[in-house]
């Protein structure tokens, strides 16, 4: 149980083009997903929290403008590069909770290569 | 600001021996704290959860600890075989009092099991 599946797994791009990640928690209902930024030998650096139904909350540095998060139902959230340039190439992360108290479950990551 | 270091960054160790993965966070007031296991190119998959309350967890031939008064957590890994080799990740998950509840990762152990 507790799957969460993310698409595209790969993505090659032009600059300037905007690119749409999805999320989807497949046996669970997610209330919360986390958008996740992973340089190469890297930690995970959180991009943003979004609950369903609600505004994204995006940390500090992260343009929001840019990144726009879209959590339109419990168990989808989409991630968008708008007009993406070389420095957006990155593996991006998403994962899923389905409450307060339980465990964060991750998809396998979506790598964005800008060129 | 809560910061998450682990210790050591890289490990390579026979198969068969036991070993002890270190994490440690600067911020004693979490929520709970979560081990993950990453391999390369792929998403995050979660080994065990520690809630703040609570000292160890098990599952297998891992064992997690969490010592909240002095900021740390120890993976405890027994008779490690090679399929063991990845990158393993803690997280520390934020106290929702302080107004978030968001997960800070720590910096990584990649682990290398020789045959």
């Amino acid at each position: 149980g507790a799957v969460v599946s993310q698409h595209p797994s790969w993505v090659i791009c032009k600059s300037g083009t905007s690119v749409k990640i999805e999320c989807r928690s497949l046996d669970f209902q997610a209330t919360t997903m986390f958008w996740y930024r992973q340089f190469p030998k890297q930690s995970l650096m959180l991009m943003a929290t979004s609950n369903e139904g609600s505004k994204a909350t995006y940390e500090q540095g992260v343009e929001k403008d840019k990144f726009l998060i879209n959590h339109a139902s419990l168990t989808l959230s989409t991630l968008t590069v708008t007009s993406a340039h070389p420095e957006d190439s990155s593996f991006y992360i998403c994962s899923a909770q389905g409450g307060v108290h339980q465990p964060q479950h991750f998809g396998d990551g979506t790598r964005l290569s800008i060129l | 600001k809560q910061e998450v270091t682990q210790i050591p960054a890289a490990l390579s160790v026979p198969e068969g021996e036991n070993l002890v993965l270190n994490c440690s966070f600067t911020d004693s007031a979490i929520y709970n704290l979560q081990w993950f296991r990453q391999d390369p190119g792929k998403g995050l998959t979660s080994l065990l959860l520690i809630q703040s309350s609570q000292r160890e967890q098990t599952s297998g031939r891992l064992n997690a600890s969490l010592d909240k008064s002095s900021g740390r957590s120890t993976l405890y890994i027994a008779a490690s075989q090679p399929g063991d080799s990845a990158t393993y990740l803690c997280a520390v998950r934020l106290d929702p009092t302080s107004g978030t509840y968001k997960y800070i990762f720590g910096t990584g152990t990649r682990l290398k099991v020789l045959a």
